[in-house]
């Protein structure tokens, strides 16, 4: 069963910060989230997998809240290159290792 | 470079016809995953390999069918094409992760495949 992500868009501006909501109605095992550019594969984030864990590089970091069944990706002081297609992929466990991705949120970053 | 391979890279071809996409993935990956990415839409699961077994399905149509070979590559094959299915189609592979909560590694993807059937 496909994750749900708000919101659906955000258009920011450079220096300003951003946050992604994932969550799912199933347990979640593990959360993924994968950044796409137009027309290109998608490149991997971060993985977390405990409930509870927050994990972060540069100025992008995410939490899972594996009670809740959801996680969070945080963009502070974003970037022009940050703008494109965030994905979280959400692993449920006892499903037959069945990876899916959420809607996706399409977020620009306007200078 | 991900170390997935993907090809063809584009494919043209007319609806009815049957088509092969073909996925090499990265060394020592298991895990063979296959998307659909429609234009400016998700990413839809298809289906799941493990070293050579199917492990899981999504929301794959009758029309398309999968296999992973003993070398790991696994190929998609599209038949009967209708319109609808024009699409980039993405293959990922995956490692698990290491610790004590074993679970699904970094998906890495091909440059995918973009098929555009007329």
């Amino acid at each position: 069963q496909q994750p749900v992500q708000s919101p659906q868009a955000v258009i920011l501006r450079e220096g300003e910060d951003a946050v992604i909501n994932c969550s799912s109605s199933k347990a979640l095992y593990s959360v993924h989230w994968y950044r796409q550019k137009h027309g290109e594969a998608p490149i991997f984030l971060m993985i977390l997998l405990k409930g509870g864990e927050q994990k972060g590089h540069d100025k992008i970091s995410a939490s899972f809240n594996e009670k809740k069944q959801q996680s969070s990706l945080y963009l502070t002081a974003s970037q022009l290159s940050y703008s494109g297609t965030y994905f979280c992929g959400t692993e449920r466990r006892n499903y037959g290792q069945n990876f899916v991705f959420g809607p996706g949120t399409r977020l620009s970053v306007l200078p | 470079d991900s170390g997935v391979t993907q090809t063809p890279k584009h494919l043209i071809t007319a609806t009815g016809q049957r088509v092969t996409l073909r996925c090499s993935p990265r060394s020592g990956d298991l895990s063979v995953y296959w998307y659909q990415q429609s234009l400016d839409q998700g990413l839809q699961f298809l289906i799941q390999y493990y070293n050579g077994e199917e492990r899981a399905k999504g929301n794959i149509l009758e029309r398309f069918s999968a296999q992973q070979f003993p070398d790991l590559h696994s190929e998609l094959n599209l038949s009967s094409l209708e319109l609808g299915d024009s699409a980039l189609y993405f293959c990922a592979s995956s490692g698990v992760t290491s610790g004590p909560r074993v679970g699904t590694g970094e998906l890495f993807f091909g440059e995918g495949s973009r098929l555009t059937v007329l």
